[in-house]
């Protein structure tokens, strides 16, 4: 079964600073889909970014950016020039590809950041 | 115009009570979805609908039993609610193939007394 892990619970970062957050995962599949969610305070659910595990290409997105290495099952995002607005849990998931069953989103137990002024 | 819309916003309800939260989505998708967060934060999959048929339900207890009279809605019931049934419940859809993207509700908090 695929697992992800999320080993910072909390983060926190200076205003216009850049944050990394971690983001390890387990599976025998070869294709894929891993992501990172934002939820803020307001309890909804954003999208930040989307990698396919068959692009070497790494996913960015404005000031958010990732790190994909497919070898060693790592996902990890970065945030450029943090803002305040970024402050919020952000959750990584992975996602099979052949649809049917495997299009469950599989969660990370997410990282709390905050930005501070 | 909202594309993934869940009433109520907030349930609470007394133990052993039965409650429905509703959802809709107007992206036209085919495969819609029930998730719960828990009081940790935790997020996991409960049910998966694509066009109207069950594809994934993931060993939740039968207290709870998925609706979809149509693509476009999926229900979610449940039955005799217990104090471990508080939680923020996720409704999310996407197509099937195209970009694989899941997009989510505004979750219903659901308080058992």
């Amino acid at each position: 079964a695929q697992t992800v892990t999320q080993s910072q619970p909390e983060m926190s970062v200076q205003e216009a600073e850049t944050v990394t957050l971690s983001c390890t995962y387990d599976t025998s599949e070869s294709d894929y889909y891993l992501f990172w969610y934002k939820q803020p305070p307001s309890r909804q659910m954003i999208l930040v970014i989307r990698q396919e595990a068959y692009k070497q290409q790494n996913a960015t997105e404005n000031r958010f950016s990732v790190n994909f290495q497919k070898a060693a099952k790592s996902f990890s995002l970065k945030i450029s020039d943090s803002q305040l607005g970024d402050a919020a849990m952000y959750f990584c998931a992975y996602r099979g590809s052949y649809g049917g069953a495997t299009n469950k989103l599989i969660f990370g137990t997410g990282t709390l950041l905050a930005v501070q002024p | 115009d909202t594309a993934v819309s869940q009433t109520p916003k907030y349930l609470v309800t007394q133990m052993g009570n039965d409650k429905s939260i509703k959802c809709e989505q107007n992206l036209g998708h085919d495969t819609m979805y029930w998730y719960k967060q828990d009081s940790k934060k935790f997020l996991k999959i409960m049910f998966s609908y694509n066009n109207k048929e069950l594809i994934i339900n993931e060993t939740v207890p039968n207290r709870f039993s998925p609706k979809s009279p149509d693509k476009a809605h999926l229900n979610l019931h449940i039955n005799s609610l217990e104090l471990g049934d508080s939680a923020v419940y996720f409704c999310a859809s996407s197509q099937q193939i195209a970009k694989n993207i899941q997009y989510f509700g505004a979750g219903t908090r659901l308080s058992v007394l």
